[in-house]
């Protein structure tokens, strides 16, 4: 059971927007910058955002981050076949002193 | 190329010991910390500690602290994690990474392993 909480799926059509949420607490997401990764199946996981809203160089504007509060979103938009994978929300947890993931969301573009 | 490369699949007995290694290469080994990362067979991912192998600071989460160990040989840029006694639930995926941000508090994994497949069976 993750401190971080995520919808365990999401689904939409090529071409529309989604949105996955992670819903923490004043010890972790409220006080600290939130990180997502994304993992197509059989691959390691890849850094998509950081610094809550932040891209690393080689990640299509499709892809951004929020934070508002003890949440965070990723929003995907121009949802590709290729999108379809396991996105997982990442921050520090200061009551653990340690990273924490959420228990991750899988995406399925119909 | 700036890589994290990960030792190979592991199969092990119940109560039998292990070390897995990640070796970095094309950046400076010792100026940013590593983390270690499990994802047992089709769960999620859980964050068990980190070391800095420029003196070898380490952090474990607490699920993790006392169940394995956290090592690192900056000389030939490596990091390890161990387990002294397997157990079946140790079966998953290890994966290493590369951690960034201006502090601790701000973590993320920018580069990582391809994985390091454990199984204990008896």
């Amino acid at each position: 059971q993750s401190v971080l909480t995520q919808p365990p799926s999401v689904s939409a059509a090529p071409g529309q927007k989604v949105t996955i949420s992670c819903s923490g607490s004043s010890s972790n997401i409220g006080n600290n910058y939130v990180s997502w990764y994304q993992q197509l199946p059989g691959t390691a996981p890849k850094l998509l955002i950081y610094d809550n809203n932040k891209r690393p160089s080689g990640i299509p504007d499709r892809f951004s981050g929020s934070k508002s509060g003890t949440s965070a979103t990723l929003d995907i938009t121009g949802l590709q076949t290729g999108d379809e994978a396991d996105y997982y929300c990442g921050t520090w947890d200061s009551s653990l002193s340690a990273g924490v993931f959420g228990g991750g969301t899988k995406l399925t573009v119909l | 190329e700036v890589q994290l490369v990960q030792s190979g699949a592991e199969v092990k007995k119940p109560g039998e010991s292990l070390k897995i290694s990640c070796k970095g290469s094309g950046y400076s080994f010792t100026g940013y910390w590593i983390g270690w990362v499990r994802q047992m067979p089709g769960k999620g991912l859980e964050w068990m500690g980190i070391i800095y192998p420029g003196d070898s600071d380490t952090r474990y989460s607490p699920s993790f602290q006392g169940q394995v160990t956290i090592s690192a040989d900056k000389s030939i840029s490596t990091a390890y994690l161990q387990w002294s006694s397997l157990k079946a639930s140790d079966t998953g995926m290890y994966y290493c990474a590369r951690l960034r941000g201006s502090s601790l508090t701000t973590w993320y994994f920018d580069l990582w392993g391809r994985g390091t497949l454990v199984t204990v069976s008896s």
